[in-house]
């Protein structure tokens, strides 16, 4: 099975503070993605990725930057975190084609910006 | 456009009746999958089921089960005799071409009482 690993479950950071959400993938898929979600919004989508170093705005890319420097992580970077990002962070990677095809979430980050 | 219809908000349930949560997709691709999630308080994302749309056989594991019907664009989940575990938010999904982004359904909440 494929497994996307989330550094953090919960995190609390300043307001201003600069944060990095890392999430690791372990089946050499090529896309990955970086969603929020939020109370009567749902899930909306942040970043995504389809190679190493490559990068596409999402539909609320505002705010935030990602790295891909190596296939199997994708980076979320908030450069100076504002208490609207407080929400649920959630990281995946794909692979859609045939049988072997997979989406797979990894466990959450719940940030809190104070 | 592609679009997840989750028409149900909240479903409760009492333990040991069975329900089912119903998923309506708008997609223009002739081939295209389609997944379940489940999302428990904790708020992880767990994969339930994906179906690639060539395959209309409904799929059973254990006392779930899901019935795809491509004539009427429908995707539904049944949980048969239903346990306080299975309360949680359910999610239908389906991919967006090109990108791989994910469009979600709104979410149907369960709550099964004891």
């Amino acid at each position: 099975d494929v497994k996307v690993t989330q550094s953090s479950r919960y995190l609390v950071k300043r307001t201003g503070e600069k944060v990095f959400l890392e999430c690791v993938q372990d089946m050499d898929h090529e896309n990955m993605f970086w969603y929020r979600q939020d109370p009567g919004l749902g899930l909306r989508l942040i970043y995504f990725s389809y190679d190493v170093k490559m990068k596409e705005k999402g539909d609320i890319p505002e705010g935030y930057s990602v790295s891909r420097e190596k296939k199997e992580r994708f980076s979320l970077i908030l450069e100076s975190a504002s208490t609207n990002q407080t929400s649920m962070y959630l990281c995946a990677s794909s692979f859609l084609a045939g049988d072997r095809a997979s989406y797979t979430f990894g466990s959450g980050t719940r940030l809190t910006v104070v | 456009a592609q679009k997840v219809t989750q028409a149900q908000t909240e479903i409760s349930v009492v333990e040991k009746e069975d329900v089912t949560l119903d998923c309506v997709y708008e997609t223009r691709d002739t081939t295209y999958y389609l997944f379940w999630y489940k999302q428990p308080p904790s708020g992880e994302l767990v994969f339930l089921i994906r179906r690639n749309s060539f395959d209309e056989q409904n799929e059973i594991s254990g006392r779930y089960s899901w019935n795809f019907q491509k004539s009427t664009s429908s995707f539904n989940f049944t949980i048969t005799a239903s346990q306080v575990v299975d309360s949680a938010v359910y999610f239908c999904a389906l991919p967006e071409p090109n990108t791989d982004k994910l469009i979600f359904g709104t979410g149907t909440r369960l709550q099964v009482f004891p």
